[in-house]
């Protein structure tokens, strides 16, 4: 079954600092990645989606952006972050190929901006 | 556009209690429906998902759902809950053409021991 790491578990960072969000899975290949951001009272919210290696699908336009430079591994990041980038981010993976689109969240990361 | 809409964003009950958490969704094509669980300090996991079949789906811990496509309705349901049912509870939809889940915002249930 699969695993997902995220890293780092918790991050503060200045507001217009640069970020990086790591998110790798074991156990699968070619899987769908997603990245959410949930926040209290707004449930979760879809920010990026991934089918493959360099594709990405953004949802929500925004300061944030995301890569996929290898088969399981999801990167979001950001330039400069804003102070209503706080939150908290999950990735998620859904095997490739599945009709059941079951997915498969992380541990996550709290992202505060100061 | 899929939506989901949850009704109750928090919910508190005591032990023994019957619960039914309400969703309901918008599409008008051939969904898949879903709730996840958020225990304190765990991962979102799974606790149950419709594809097709009976509309009546049994999960883990006890914990059911029911599709009505004529309502465009997922409720939750429990007939009896335990404190440690207290968590944060997600409907979600998707189509099968589909590579995204739309999540809805997400109820918070609180278990009085």
């Amino acid at each position: 079954s699969q695993t997902i790491h995220q890293w780092p578990a918790t991050l503060v960072q200045p507001v217009g600092s640069p970020l990086s969000l790591e998110c790798t899975v074991e156990g699968t290949s070619n899987p769908n990645l997603y990245w959410y951001r949930q926040a209290a009272g707004r449930g979760l919210q879809l920010l990026f989606y991934s089918v493959g290696i360099g594709q990405i699908s953004s949802e929500v336009p925004q300061n944030l952006s995301a890569s996929r430079p290898q088969d399981r591994q999801f990167i979001l990041s950001s330039k400069k972050l804003l102070l209503s980038d706080s939150g908290f981010y999950l990735c998620a993976c859904e095997r490739q190929g599945s009709l059941r689109n079951e997915q498969f969240f992380g541990p996550g990361t709290r992202l505060t901006v100061l | 556009a899929q939506s989901v809409s949850q009704h109750n964003h928090h919910v508190i009950l005591s032990e023994a209690a019957s619960l039914e958490l309400g969703c309901n969704y918008s599409y008008g094509g051939t969904v898949n429906l879903f709730w996840y669980v958020q225990y304190p300090g765990q991962h979102l996991q799974l606790l149950l998902k419709y594809f097709s079949g009976d509309p009546l789906v049994k999960g883990i811990k006890g914990f059911e759902a029911e599709f009505i496509k004529s309502k465009f309705s997922f409720n939750l349901r429990k007939p009896s809950v335990q404190w440690s049912d207290t968590a944060e509870y997600f409907c979600a939809v998707n189509s099968n053409r589909d590579d995204k889940i739309i999540f809805g915002k997400g109820t918070r249930l609180h278990i009085l021991p």
